[in-house]
Parts: structure tokens; sequence; C-alpha cells
């Protein structure tokens, strides 16, 4: 199975401002997933994230917001712009390594907007 | 729209026990369904994956079964340990294989000494 390295852990932030979270992945795989888990709820996809091509999102969720970058096979950025409150949450990647195989997450990244 | 229901929410059980976690879904069309459990503020950690020709899987003392034409999937813990407490998470794959998982509100379980 493949071993995600997600950065930061978790973050406090002001509101009006903007944060990159990392994930670093130790194999190529073609597309990674990005989540959001809103306190006390389950975790909703953000977008899909391929290798060489525009993310693709989910309703309710807008590049401008959520700019995804995917430079190579094995590495993926989610930014969160322009927080505000409602945007505290746990944010999750996620993958996996072909269509029989289970999915695989990072350890989450905690964000507080203040 | 696929909808995934995850009962009970809570559940609070002396060490010991065993104990079921279910889950249940609205279309029996998918792909293959997976268990993970979350602690507080942390990632998933895959329990165990079952596709949708399968029955079940095992894994230690964890056994998941799926029963695709009533939509219903199970988790049994065996002898549960204080160590079990988590919040366990159902995710079904659609038929599409599409890579969107919809997941269940999960089950908190708490395992008492």
């Amino acid at each position: 199975s493949a071993v995600i390295s997600q950065k930061p852990s978790r973050d406090i932030c002001q509101r009006g401002t903007s944060l990159t979270i990392q994930c670093q992945v130790d194999s190529q795989v073609t597309m990674m997933f990005w989540y959001r888990q809103q306190p006390g709820q389950s975790l909703t996809l953000i977008a899909t994230a391929n290798q060489g091509s525009e993310a693709t999102y989910e309703s309710g969720f807008v590049i401008d917001k959520f700019p995804i970058s995917r430079p190579n096979l094995t590495f993926s950025t989610l930014t969160v712009s322009n927080m505000s409150p409602e945007d505290s949450s746990i944010y999750l990647c996620s993958l996996r390594l072909g269509q029989d195989y289970g999915y695989t997450f990072g350890s989450g990244t905690r964000l507080t907007v203040v | 729209k696929q909808e995934v229901t995850q009962i009970p929410a809570a559940l609070s059980v002396p060490e010991g026990e065993n104990l079921v976690l279910n889950c249940s879904f609205t279309d029996s069309a998918i792909y293959n369904l997976q268990w993970f459990r979350q602690d507080p503020g942390k990632g998933l950690t895959s329990l165990l994956l079952i596709q949708s020709s399968q029955r079940e899987q095992t894994s230690g003392r964890l056994n998941a079964s799926l029963d695709k034409s009533s939509g219903r999937s199970t988790l049994y813990i065996a002898a549960s340990q204080p160590g079990d407490s988590a919040t366990y998470l159902c995710a079904v794959g659609p038929s599409s294989n599409t890579g969107k998982l919809i997941f269940g509100q999960g089950t908190t379980l708490q395992v008492k000494p």
C-alpha cells in the first residue's frame, strides 16, 4: 500500500488568509482525491486531481475557493482561499493504487479559522 | 443518489464484548465497500475492503460482511478492547468506479476498561 505524508497536521489561521495543504506520496498514482470533514460530520469529496489536467470539482466546490495543483504523480496541494470560520474542518487527501485496491488517506489537516 | 447510513451513531460497551456495527446503502450497484477507523482529529485508517463479488473479509478480530441485494454491510469486532475506541466509517464505491467514495456518518465506539 502507498504511504501519504500530509502537511501541516493542524493550523490556526486568520479569516481572509489562505492555507496550502500538501500531500506527498511514496508511489506514483494517477488520481488523488481531496475531502473535507466538517465538525461532527462525515467526509465530503471536494475534487479529484489528475496529473497534467485540471482538477474536477464536486457540486458546491469551486476552483477559486479550493485551487488544486498536481505537478507530478507523487504530489498534490490543496489551497483553502480567503478563509472564513465556516472553512474550519479537517481536510484529507486520498488515493488508491488501482481499481481493485482500497483507498488510502493522509493523516489529515485540522484547520481552525478565527 | 447513493445514501449510506450507519447505525448506531454511538455505542458504549464494556471491554471483552463482541459487537456489530451496521451500514446500509440505498443503491445496490456498488463496486466495493470499505470500512475505516478514525481517531479524534486524525485521518482514516483502512480496516477492510470488500469487493462487490465478495461476501466477507476478515482481519484479526475484525470481520466485515456484505449483502449487496439487501444493501447492507456489518462490521463485527470480537473481544473488544479499550484501544478499539474510535469512530468507524463505512464508505461505498459506486459501480461507475469513478473514485468517489460515499461515506456514512460513522459509529463512535467507546470500549470501557
